[in-house]
């Protein structure tokens, strides 16, 4: 089993649709965790840090459930620029800095 | 003032050549990475170094060789390259806090002929 999955997609959701990508971990142990976004042929960046508790930054959305392992990003209000791949990214445990990246989920906003 | 910069951007080379990808930061980061991202949009942890030090060296064929002169630059030395080499590698770093960004190079697209 993966560290982190995520189903691939693509996504093809119209402008102004409500969006929500989910995954799941293994490591029961993990520390932290975030969603990057990553654009065609370009880096990864921090889109936003997932907390226990849940937390909303603009139209996104970040949800952790650690019972059962998976966090979850929603995207209100899609807009054009939000076509992009999505990461979700795990701290493995303390012992091991290393961010692990799943594969990413690619969204296409269309018009 | 780019806070990440990897150099070359495009690589393209044959079979058994040797050669090397540069990294940079500029952000005064403790840690610093190479990932691997191949055609299946796949990123993989390759070696980090933490003030020059290596302290992750996943399983990595030992034709690569990471070298830290600094904490400011990590190189990637790649010897006898092989078809599947071909990736795009991305140089990152970060604080030695729990705050867990990652900074990446905009990567480094090597294609193996």
């Amino acid at each position: 089993r993966k560290e982190v999955e995520q189903d691939p997609g693509p996504f093809n959701v119209p402008e102004g649709a409500t969006v929500a990508f989910n995954c799941t971990y293994s490591n029961s142990a993990s520390q932290s965790f975030f969603w990057y976004r990553q654009d065609c042929r370009k880096e990864p960046k921090l889109l936003m840090s997932v907390y226990s508790s849940g937390n909303e930054d603009g139209r996104f959305t970040a949800q952790l459930n650690r019972a059962s392992q998976y966090i979850s990003l929603l995207i209100r209000d899609s807009k054009l620029s939000d076509s992009a791949t999505y990461l979700c990214v795990v701290t493995p445990d303390t012992g091991r800095r290393a961010l692990t990246f799943g594969s990413g989920t690619r969204l296409q906003v269309q018009p | 003032d780019t806070a990440v910069s990897q150099t070359p951007k495009y690589l393209v080379t044959q079979m058994g050549n040797d050669k090397s990808i540069k990294c940079e930061q500029n952000l005064g980061h403790d840690t610093m990475y190479w990932y691997k991202q191949d055609s299946k949009k796949f990123l993989k942890i390759m070696f980090s170094y933490n003030n020059k030090e290596l302290i992750i060296n996943e399983t990595v064929p030992n034709r690569f060789s990471p070298k830290s002169p600094d904490k400011a630059h990590l190189n990637l030395h790649i010897n006898s390259l092989e078809l599947g080499d071909s990736a795009v590698y991305f140089c990152a770093s970060t604080t030695s806090g729990p705050s867990g960004e990652l900074f990446f190079g905009e990567g480094s697209r090597l294609t193996v002929l």
